[in-house]
C-alpha cells in the first residue's frame, strides 16, 4: 500500500526549530521525488520545497528559503524537513507529497495525511 | 513567481449539476496544470494532471481543458462525495504555485 506518514509537528516557541519527517512505504521512495506542501489554518495550499531522488536538486519557496531545509534518506525511506526560526505565521498543516520518477515538478500523486505545526509563544 | 487565480472562491450546487471551475496563469504554461481535490480535515487528492489528464481511479464525470493562460475544471453531473474544494496547480516552472481554491459546497 502507497504510503507517506509524517511526524514530528507540535507546539513550539517563536525562534525555535523543529524537524519534520515523512515516512514512506509500498514504493521505491530513492527513485522519486518529494515535496513538502503547508496549509494553514482556513487557507489554501503553498508549496514549500522539493528534492531529487539523489538530493542533487532542491528548491525552497521564497517565503521560508534560509530558515527550512528539506532532505532525504533513502537507506531509510524517509523525508524531512528542518525548520529553523519558526515564526507564528508558520503555524499549518504540513505535507508531505511524492512527485515523479523524472519529471521535478508536480503532480503530486501521494500525500501523508499531514502534521500540525503550532508556533506560539 | 507565476500567479494563479481561479474562479469563483465558491459555488454552490445540488447533486447532478454541472460545475465548471476556472484557473488562469499570470503567463504561460502550456498544459502543465494539476488539479486536487481537498475535503475538510483530509490531504489533497490528485485529480488530474497536464490539464486534462485524468488521474487513475478518478471519475470520469471530471473533465479538465484548456493550455496556455487559461484552464477548466468540468464536474459533470455532481455527486455527494464532490463536495470539496479544488485547487489548481501550475507544473511549469519553480514554484509550482497553487491557486487559492474554489469551495463547492451543497445548495
Amino acid at each position: 500500500q502507497l504510503q507517506l506518514v509524517e511526524s514530528g509537528g507540535g507546539v513550539v516557541r517563536p525562534g525555535r526549530s523543529l524537524r519534520l519527517s515523512c515516512a514512506a512505504s509500498g514504493f521505491v521512495f530513492r527513485t522519486y521525488t518529494m515535496h513538502w506542501v503547508r496549509q494553514a489554518p482556513g487557507k489554501g495550499l503553498e508549496w514549500l520545497a522539493f528534492i531529487s531522488d539523489d538530493s542533487a536538486k532542491k528548491y525552497t519557496a521564497d517565503s521560508v528559503k534560509g530558515r527550512f531545509t528539506i532532505s532525504r534518506d533513502n537507506s531509510k525511506n524517509t523525508l524531512f524537513l528542518q525548520m529553523d526560526t519558526l515564526k507564528p505565521e508558520d503555524t499549518a498543516v504540513y505535507y508531505c507529497a511524492r512527485g515523479g520518477v523524472t519529471m521535478l515538478l508536480p503532480p503530486l500523486d501521494i500525500w501523508g495525511q499531514g502534521t500540525v505545526v503550532t508556533v506560539s509563544s | 513567481d507565476i500567479q494563479m487565480t481561479q474562479s469563483p472562491s465558491s459555488v454552490s450546487a445540488s447533486v447532478g449539476d454541472r460545475v465548471t471551475i476556472t484557473c488562469r496563469s499570470s503567463q504561460g504554461i502550456g498544459t502543465w496544470l494539476v488539479w486536487y481535490q481537498q475535503k475538510p480535515g483530509k490531504a489533497p487528492k490528485l485529480l488530474m494532471y497536464s490539464a486534462s489528464n485524468l488521474q487513475g481511479g478518478v471519475p470520469s464525470r471530471f473533465s479538465g481543458s484548456g493550455s496556455g493562460t487559461d484552464f477548466t475544471l468540468t464536474i459533470t453531473s455532481l455527486q455527494p462525495e464532490d463536495f470539496a474544494t479544488y485547487y489548481c496547480q501550475q507544473a511549469n516552472t519553480f514554484p509550482p504555485t497553487f491557486g487559492p481554491g474554489t469551495k463547492v459546497d451543497i445548495k
